[in-house]
């Protein structure tokens, strides 16, 4: 089991929409829970930070977290193009100094 | 102000040479990181160092060789590059473990 799985996408939704990004991790223990976003040819941006359970909202974005159920998502409301990316979840995994990445969910928003 | 910044951005070397990628970081933080992100995107992470030390050394072939001189910097010296090693190397850092912020990153092609 990898232990960050994302929903493999890619993922279109139109403008305005709403854009749902799941991700799932293996470590019961796992305290804390980033979303990033890369755009093509360049670096990670991180956008979103959740350590306690239930929703964090950050203008458009909100990220869920459950712990219970090992699981992170992130909504993107009123979806813009210039939030075609691709949205990396990552979580620290057994060390707090580590982070391990899913394999990311590539967004595309459709004028 | 550039806050993580990487030399070169581009490399572009034939197999069987050594060559060296540098980064600096002038946001304070004690630890520093080098990720691997391959062809499909997936990030990987290599080394980590906290305050000039070694603390995450992932499976890696010992001719990577990361090193230190002070907190500030770290760069990742690599011998008898292979195709294999050609990707998208990115540095890393963090104040305490918890939000890591990437450098623009150093695409190496190995021919």
């Amino acid at each position: 089991q990898k232990e960050v799985e994302q929903n493999s996408g890619p993922l279109s939704v139109p403008e305005g929409a709403i854009a749902s990004l799941n991700c799932t991790y293996s470590d019961r223990v796992s305290q804390s829970f980033f979303w990033y976003r890369q755009y093509s040819g360049k670096s990670p941006e991180l956008i979103m930070s959740i350590y306690s359970n239930g929703d964090k909202e950050d203008g458009r974005f909100t990220a869920q977290l459950n712990k219970a159920s090992q699981y992170v998502s992130l909504l993107i409301r009123d979806s813009q193009p210039s939030d075609s990316a691709t949205y990396l979840c990552a979580v620290n995994i057994f060390n707090d100094y580590k982070l391990s990445f899913g394999a990311g969910t590539t967004v595309t928003v459709r004028a | 102000d550039t806050a993580v910044s990487q030399t070169p951005k581009y490399l572009v070397t034939q197999m069987g040479n050594d060559k060296s990628i540098k980064c600096e970081q002038n946001l304070g933080h004690d630890t520093m990181y080098w990720y691997k992100q391959d062809s499909k995107k997936f990030l990987k992470i290599m080394f980590s160092y906290n305050n000039k030390e070694l603390i995450i050394n992932e499976t890696v072939p010992n001719r990577f060789s990361p090193k230190s001189p002070d907190k500030a910097h770290l760069n990742l010296h690599i011998n008898s590059l292979e195709l294999g090693d050609s990707a998208v190397y990115f540095c890393a850092s963090t104040p305490g473990g918890y939000e890591q912020y990437f450098g623009p990153g150093t695409r190496l092609t190995v021919t």
